[in-house]
């Protein structure tokens, strides 16, 4: 399937230190989105990237998307212990109509204040 | 305040009853999604309905149903013959995909025990 699958499954670094989180997929997509999950609620929107863009930032985040690796990579710059949480990337496929997301598992972050 | 909410937040029930899992939008979105997350995993679909009156299933639907009546509703009933129906139920909403898929906004998630 899409399923894109997330690297690594967990990160632990301390306040101040960046986080870097990677994502790998299996088929063309027309975008891939960033969502972040705190412990036992819903997941919130980060960011979304389309196919044909390369890098795009938002405050603190940075995420780059290389279509030709079917990888992307999601850079959390001055991390804060508020950034605990995990976090999943969410692709769709190009090349089906069923307009529906896939997620991976995600990379559980811990930042240690 | 717009947004999607689901109800209740904890939920219990007896092996072999049926539960229905309520999730209401205001956001005026066409399409309307339910997942299953499990300890440590990422999010699997289970049905998902793009347009009132209309919804497939996903990867996960057996034990599952679901009906699209209104708009701002897509209630989810999780039947006696799912077999591990214990899980983190999460319900979202996005603007219809056509062509393109689109920001998914979640409800903050039902989770369900049973015994």
């Amino acid at each position: 399937s899409q399923q894109g699958e997330e690297d690594p499954q967990a990160l632990s670094i301390q306040e101040g230190e960046n986080a870097t989180m990677n994502c790998s997929y299996k088929t063309s997509i027309n975008n891939l989105q960033w969502y972040r999950q705190n412990s036992g609620r819903g997941l919130v929107h980060l960011i979304l990237i389309r196919s044909n863009e390369r890098e795009k930032h938002s405050g603190r985040l940075r995420v780059t998307l290389d279509t030709s690796k079917k990888s992307s990579s999601l850079l959390i710059t001055a991390s804060r212990a508020a950034d605990t949480a995990s976090y999943f990337c969410a692709t769709d496929d190009r090349g089906s109509t069923l307009g529906r997301l896939y997620f991976g598992r995600g990379t559980q972050l811990t930042v240690w204040p | 305040d717009g947004g999607i909410t689901q109800s209740p937040k904890y939920l219990f029930r007896k092996e072999g009853q049926n539960v229905t899992l309520s999730c209401e939008q205001n956001l005026n979105h066409d399409a309307m999604y339910w997942y299953r997350q499990d300890p440590g995993q990422g999010l699997r679909l289970i049905y998902y309905s793009q347009i009132v009156n209309d919804f497939q299933k996903g990867d996960i639907a057996e034990g599952y149903s679901v009906s699209r009546e209104k708009k701002e509703s897509f209630p989810l009933t999780v039947t006696s013959a799912q077999k591990n129906p214990t899980a983190f139920y999460l319900c979202a909403s996005s603007i219809r995909p056509l062509g393109q898929t689109y920001e998914q906004y979640f409800g903050p998630g039902t989770r369900l025990t049973v015994t």
